[in-house]
């Protein structure tokens, strides 16, 4: 069975300094993974995914994540954050007709 | 609209009565999924159709959840004799095909039982 396991359940960061939210997912298949943010009171929009090809994955709003297959992570980063980034952030992996989601990580922009 | 709208926003209701929850996806857009939303967890999975057809509802957690799709664009969620452990935000996503591709989401229908 598929799962995600999102380390940190909060991440306080300061604004302007860089930010990594870390992911990781178990999986006996090829998979598809995700990383979604939620603002408050809001649906998931797609930070951006990982189908194939290159590892480093390039988003919206300036994130980036690196899949590593090996130690089967996922990790999101972002060079400097913006208090514009307050958020939960969600990974997830895709697995057959649905997409299992973890726990989420929510995001802490210190001024 | 040019998203994913659900209605309505916010429904309160008294354990014990029915409730239905609408979602109307993306046009053209072939997948319907549904989530539930417990408070500080992430979305799990409910059912999933492609145009009218359930293919999956392995994730309804009783009998008493419903969905239906009739004519493969609006979907309802319907929820019978309702309990407290049903408050939660109920998220409908679509995708143009299927769930490999990008899912886009509704802002959700926060559902409380009283």
């Amino acid at each position: 069975a598929q799962s995600v396991t999102q380390l940190d359940s909060q991440v306080p960061v300061f604004e302007e300094a860089p930010v990594e939210l870390r992911c990781n997912y178990s999986s006996s298949v090829s998979v598809y993974l995700f990383w979604y943010v939620q603002y408050p009171n809001q649906g998931l929009q797609l930070l951006l995914k990982y189908l194939s090809g290159s590892t480093l994955v390039k988003g919206i709003n300036g994130f980036e994540a690196e899949f590593n297959k090996s130690q089967t992570s996922f990790h999101l980063r972002k060079p400097s954050v913006h208090i514009s980034d307050t958020a939960e952030y969600f990974c997830a992996v895709s697995h057959y007709d649905k997409i299992i989601f973890g726990k989420g990580t929510r995001l802490h922009i210190l001024p | 609209g040019a998203g994913v709208s659900q209605s309505p926003r916010y429904k309160v209701a008294k354990r014990g009565q029915d409730v239905a929850l609408r979602c109307d996806p993306i046009s053209g857009h072939v997948s319907l999924f549904w989530y539930q939303q417990a408070l500080g967890q992430g979305p799990e999975f409910l059912t999933y159709f492609q145009n009218e057809a359930q293919l999956d509802k392995s994730g309804l957690p009783s009998d008493r959840f419903f969905a239906e799709r009739p004519e493969g664009s609006v979907s309802t969620l319907k929820i019978q004799r309702t309990q407290q452990e049903d408050s939660a935000v109920y998220l409908c996503a679509s995708s143009l095909w299927d769930a490999y591709q990008p899912q886009h989401f509704g802002d959700g229908t926060r559902l409380s039982i009283l």
